[in-house]
């Protein structure tokens, strides 16, 4: 299993960029990167997944550098709402998701 | 609204209590679990059904049982628990083991137990 590190928090105001950064230096050729975010009493909700370079969608960019051991979650213009737990998941999708393990996350306070 | 609907939202028991926690989800998704976050802990996965078929259980007392009578409900029964027990219970389900990787969580079930 790949082993991620994040940061345990984060803090930011309201309208700028935040950039999370996961490192997963023992990643398999076969692993995807999946970030959740998690408000208080919620179940996490899935955000973004990649594989390698670049993927965006309406909610945020994750960038994977060409080593693939680490990606970096980009949540452009943050509000306060966006203040959650944000998790960063590595594993093969074909094998099973309790393989998959969520560590910490990163907790972010978005501050107006 | 994720499509993953868990009752009670709120559960207290004392350690001699019989409950059951329901999941149901709405997607048609044929893969369902039972995860336990405790305060300041990781989630811990308990249990993976895949088919109705139960394929993970990740080492769990047995005062927890769980139920899959098909691919859309799921129960967590729960039997003379501790306090240590107390903790939010999340559902989630999948389309199966692979593909996107996404997984869908319920609101979860907060548990307290006296």
């Amino acid at each position: 299993l790949a082993k991620t590190t994040q940061p345990i928090s984060m803090d930011s105001y309201e309208g700028q960029e935040v950039n999370i950064t996961c490192s997963h230096n023992n990643i398999a050729t076969n692993d995807y990167i999946t970030w959740y975010q998690q408000f208080p009493s919620q179940g996490p909700r899935f955000i973004i997944q990649g594989y390698k370079t670049k993927v965006t969608n309406e909610v945020a960019s994750l960038f994977i550098p060409a080593d693939r051991k680490s990606s970096t979650l980009s949540l452009p213009r943050v509000s306060l709402s966006d203040t959650a737990v944000y998790y960063c998941l590595v594993g093969d999708m074909n094998t099973g998701f309790q393989k998959l393990v969520f560590g910490t996350g990163t907790r972010l306070l978005v501050s107006p | 609204e994720t499509g993953v609907t868990q009752t009670p939202r709120h559960l207290v028991m004392g350690m001699t209590n019989k409950k059951s926690l329901k999941c149901e989800q709405h997607l048609g998704h044929n893969a369902m679990y039972w995860y336990k976050q405790s305060a300041k802990k990781p989630l811990e996965l308990m249990f993976v059904y895949n088919f109705k078929e139960q394929t993970e259980n990740n080492s769990v007392p047995s005062r927890f049982s769980p139920e899959c009578p098909n691919s859309s409900h799921l129960f967590l029964h729960l039997h003379t628990l501790q306090p240590e027990d107390s903790a939010l219970y999340l559902c989630a389900s999948s389309q199966d083991f692979s593909g996107t990787g996404e997984l869908f969580f319920g609101e979860g079930s907060r548990l307290t137990v006296l």
